[in-house]
C-alpha cells in the first residue's frame, strides 16, 4: 500500500513568488493534515481536512496560505506571495476515521526555501 | 508558550543500554499521547501511544510511561540499537479535535 506522498520534495523560490505544494494521502483516508516545521523547531499544525471540508484551520499563519482538497482526495497548499519566514519543511499526514484515527501517517515533507 | 516540552535537544546512549526520552506538557485535556520517530529527509513515523486513562504502554523494546500528576511522559528504549538513532517527537492529540501538538524533538544517538 502506497504511503503519503508529497510533491515537490524541495522548492526554492524568491520572496514574492507563489508556490503550490501537493499531498496525496493514503487511499481511503478521510482525514488529511498539514503541518510545518521551521528551523528545526517543533512541528506545528496548520489545518485539518475531513474529506473535502476544512475541519480546523486554526493553525494557518495568515491569509497568504490557501489549502484546498477538491473531491476529498489530494490536497494542495498554496503560499502567495511567499515571505522569508515561510521557509521550512511542510508535512502532510493522513489518517482513517475511527478508533485509531490518532495514528497519523506522515509524508516525507516538502522543504521550502524562500530567498 | 510551548504546550509540549522536550528539554533535552539531544541524547547519546551506548548500544545495548537504556534510552530514556522525556516530555513535559501543560494542557491536561487530551485523549492520547504519542511518540513519533523521524529519520533525516523522511516524515515522522508513529512509534507508540498511550491513552490518558493509562500510565504505561509497552510494545517490544519500547515502553511509554505517563505520570498525569506531574504532567510528564517518558519513552524507554531497551536495549537501544544503532538503528534507533533518530529525532523523537512527543505529541498529544487534544480531545477537542484531531490535530496534534508536537514537542520540539530530541535527537537520540545510539553509539555502537
Amino acid at each position: 500500500e502506497a504511503g503519503v506522498t508529497q510533491f515537490p520534495s524541495h522548492s526554492v523560490i524568491e520572496k514574492g513568488q507563489t508556490v503550490t505544494l501537493r499531498c496525496d494521502p493514503i487511499s481511503g483516508h478521510d482525514n488529511l493534515y498539514w503541518y510545518r516545521r521551521v528551523m528545526g523547531k517543533e512541528i506545528k499544525f496548520l489545518l485539518h481536512f475531513v474529506k473535502e471540508s476544512k475541519q480546523d484551520e486554526s493553525g494557518m499563519p495568515n491569509n497568504r496560505f490557501l489549502a484546498e482538497r477538491t473531491g476529498g482526495t489530494y490536497s494542495t497548499l498554496k503560499v502567495q506571495p511567499a515571505e522569508l519566514e515561510d521557509s521550512g519543511v511542510y508535512f502532510c499526514a493522513s489518517s482513517q476515521d475511527g478508533l485509531t484515527s490518532y495514528e497519523q501517517y506522515f509524508g516525507p515533507g516538502t522543504r521550502l526555501t524562500v530567498t | 508558550d510551548q504546550q509540549v516540552k522536550q528539554n533535552s535537544p539531544s541524547l547519546s546512549v551506548q548500544e545495548g543500554r537504556i534510552s530514556i526520552l522525556n516530555c513535559d506538557y501543560t494542557n491536561s485535556m487530551f485523549d492520547y499521547f504519542l511518540w513519533y520517530k523521524k529519520y533525516p529527509a523522511e516524515g515522522p513515523t508513529f512509534l507508540i501511544s498511550i491513552s490518558s486513562i493509562k500510565d504505561k504502554n509497552e510494545d517490544g523494546r519500547f515502553t511509554v510511561f505517563l505520570n498525569k500528576s506531574a504532567k510528564h511522559l517518558s519513552l524507554h528504549i531497551v536495549p537501544s540499537q544503532p538503528g534507533d538513532s533518530a529525532v523523537y517527537f512527543c505529541a498529544y492529540q487534544d480531545n477537542y479535535g484531531q490535530n496534534f501538538v508536537f514537542g520540539p524533538g530530541t535527537r537520540l544517538s545510539v553509539l555502537p
